[in-house]
């Protein structure tokens, strides 16, 4: 997974309260991601950040939050305003600049909300 | 509207048989285009990328195909392995703009011995 750690693997919460994803890259990337994937849907991006301390609504963004205080983490924050959070998250991480880098993705962690 | 389409869904072949899985996208400017392995429960994993003047990219027994003019790509695997078994992702990439990535629904391929 090429230098992308997700943790926890499996998260379960009950419906009402806040959950932390945690993401760390050790690639020297200056973006970060973080998707979400449903069953027979294309991954949708939620939020990335292309530097330090700055970071930019995806297509989804709405109940969840996110927090670039570091260059090698990236967490994201499910709240308790998402309407269905279960699903399966997935961080990953690029390079910028000219030309288009390939985004390394992590491990995912499957949270399931109850 | 920019799309990627994938097909089929789902496919199930024997294991040593070829298959064919296609892309057909209508995301413009165009960069490049990407297959990606995901196996179940990791994250996906970059096989190929091709840029608007490559048809042809082979990275072992897999072989990607495109056709910008159609704007139509293919993921060839010969021989197939048990260890094929994934979904496998078309990812479309637009010139400009940071949230520039378009996904496609995957095919979930299943090798069976």
């Amino acid at each position: 997974d090429g230098g992308i750690t997700q943790s926890p693997k499996y998260l379960f919460r009950k419906e009402g309260q806040n959950v932390t994803l945690s993401c760390e890259q050790n690639l020297n990337h200056d973006a970060m991601y973080w998707y979400r994937q449903d069953p027979g849907q294309g991954l949708r991006l939620i939020y990335y950040s292309q530097i330090v301390n700055d970071f930019q609504k995806g297509d989804i963004a709405e109940g969840y939050s996110v927090s670039r205080e570091k260059k090698e983490s990236f967490p994201l924050t499910v709240t308790s305003a998402q309407k269905n959070p279960t699903a399966f998250y997935l961080c990953a991480s690029s390079f910028t600049g000219t030309g288009t880098y390939e985004q390394y993705f992590g491990p995912g962690t499957r949270l399931t909300v109850t | 509207k920019n799309q990627v389409e994938q097909s089929p869904q789902s496919l199930i072949i024997l294991e040593g048989k070829n298959c064919t899985l296609q892309c057909n996208y209508t995301v413009s400017p165009f960069s490049n285009l990407r297959w990606y392995k995901q196996d179940t429960g990791r994250g996906p994993v970059s096989l190929t990328i091709m840029t608007f003047s490559e048809n042809t990219k082979s990275n072992g027994r897999y072989t990607a195909t495109l056709d910008a003019d159609t704007k139509q790509s293919s993921l060839h695997i010969t021989a197939s392995q048990l260890s094929d078994s994934a979904s496998y992702i078309c990812v479309v990439t637009l010139q400009t703009g940071a949230n520039n990535l378009f996904f496609g629904t995957g095919t979930r391929l299943t090798v069976i011995p």
